[in-house]
C-alpha cells in the first residue's frame, strides 16, 4: 500500500542544493509528510516533517504544494556526508501509527 | 540518553538454531518498532508495540518469528528455528507514540544464518 512515489536515484554536486521530490496524491487531510534518511550501514534518521506549511530546520527545508499532493525536500548546501537513501513517508501525527518505509531515493553527492 | 540500544551488533548462527535479538528503547518512549532490511526487500516493518502491547504484527513473516515486550524498557525478537533466508539487518526503533514526531533507530543487528 505505497502511499508515496519517489525517484529511485538522484545525483547532486557538492555545495549545490539537492531537491528531492515526493508524490503523495492520496494523502489524507490529517496525514503529515515525514522525511527520513539512511546513511550506509546506519539506522534511518529523522529529518523533518510538515502538514501543509513549509518547514525548515537545521538539516533541511520541506516544501509542500498547496494541494498537498507532492512535496520537495531541500538540502541547501549538500555535502558528501549527505549521500544516503532518503525516504518520504505520510503518516497521521497522533496515536499509535505504524511507520512504513518505501524504496526511497538514493542520493549521491559528487565532489 | 544513549539512544536506542540493540544487541548483539553482529550474530552468526547455524541454520536451525534459535536467535534472540534485543532492544532497549529510549526512556519515556512508548512505541517500539522492529524492522528487517535486505537488499531485495528494503526496510520492512515486522511488528510494532504501543505501551508494551503488540498493535500490528502483520509484517512478521511466519510463525518462526516472535516478538515480546515484557516492560517499557526491553523488547526481544526471536527466530526459532533460523534459516539462511533470515539473514538481514534487523533494526529496532522507538518513539513517543502520542505525538509521533520522530522515531529513533538503533544501530541494528546484522544477522547471518549459515
Amino acid at each position: 500500500d505505497a502511499k508515496t512515489t519517489q525517484p529511485p536515484s538522484m545525483d547532486c554536486a557538492e555545495g549545490r542544493a539537492a531537491n528531492l521530490p515526493c508524490n503523495h496524491s492520496t494523502i489524507s487531510g490529517n496525514e503529515y509528510v515525514y522525511w527520513y534518511r539512511q546513511i550506509h550501514s546506519q539506522g534511518p534518521q529523522y529529518i523533518i516533517h510538515g502538514l501543509k506549511n513549509n518547514e525548515t530546520n537545521e538539516m533541511a527545508s520541506l516544501i509542500i504544494t498547496e494541494d498537498r499532493k507532492s512535496s520537495t525536500l531541500i538540502l541547501p548546501h549538500a555535502t558528501l556526508r549527505d549521500t544516503a537513501v532518503y525516504y518520504c513517508i505520510v503518516r497521521v501525527l497522533q496515536g499509535a501509527q505504524k511507520l512504513v518505509f518505501g524504496q526511497g531515493t538514493r542520493l549521491t553527492i559528487n565532489p | 540518553d544513549a539512544g536506542v540500544i540493540q544487541s548483539p551488533r553482529h550474530e552468526v548462527t547455524e541454520m536451525g538454531q534459535e536467535v534472540t535479538l534485543r532492544c532497549k528503547p529510549i526512556s519515556g518512549h512508548n512505541s517500539l518498532f522492529w524492522y528487517r532490511q535486505t537488499m531485495m526487500r528494503g526496510l520492512e516493518l515486522l511488528i510494532y508495540f504501543n505501551n508494551n502491547v503488540p498493535i500490528d504484527d502483520s509484517g512478521m513473516p511466519e510463525d518462526r518469528f516472535s516478538a515480546k515486550m515484557p516492560n517499557a524498557s526491553f523488547s526481544t525478537l526471536k527466530i526459532q528455528p533460523s534459516e539462511p533466508r533470515d539473514s538481514a539487518v534487523y533494526f529496532c526503533a522507538s518513539s513517543f507514540g502520542h505525538s509521533n514526531t520522530e522515531a529513533f533507530f538503533g544501530q541494528g543487528t546484522r544477522l547471518t544464518v549459515v
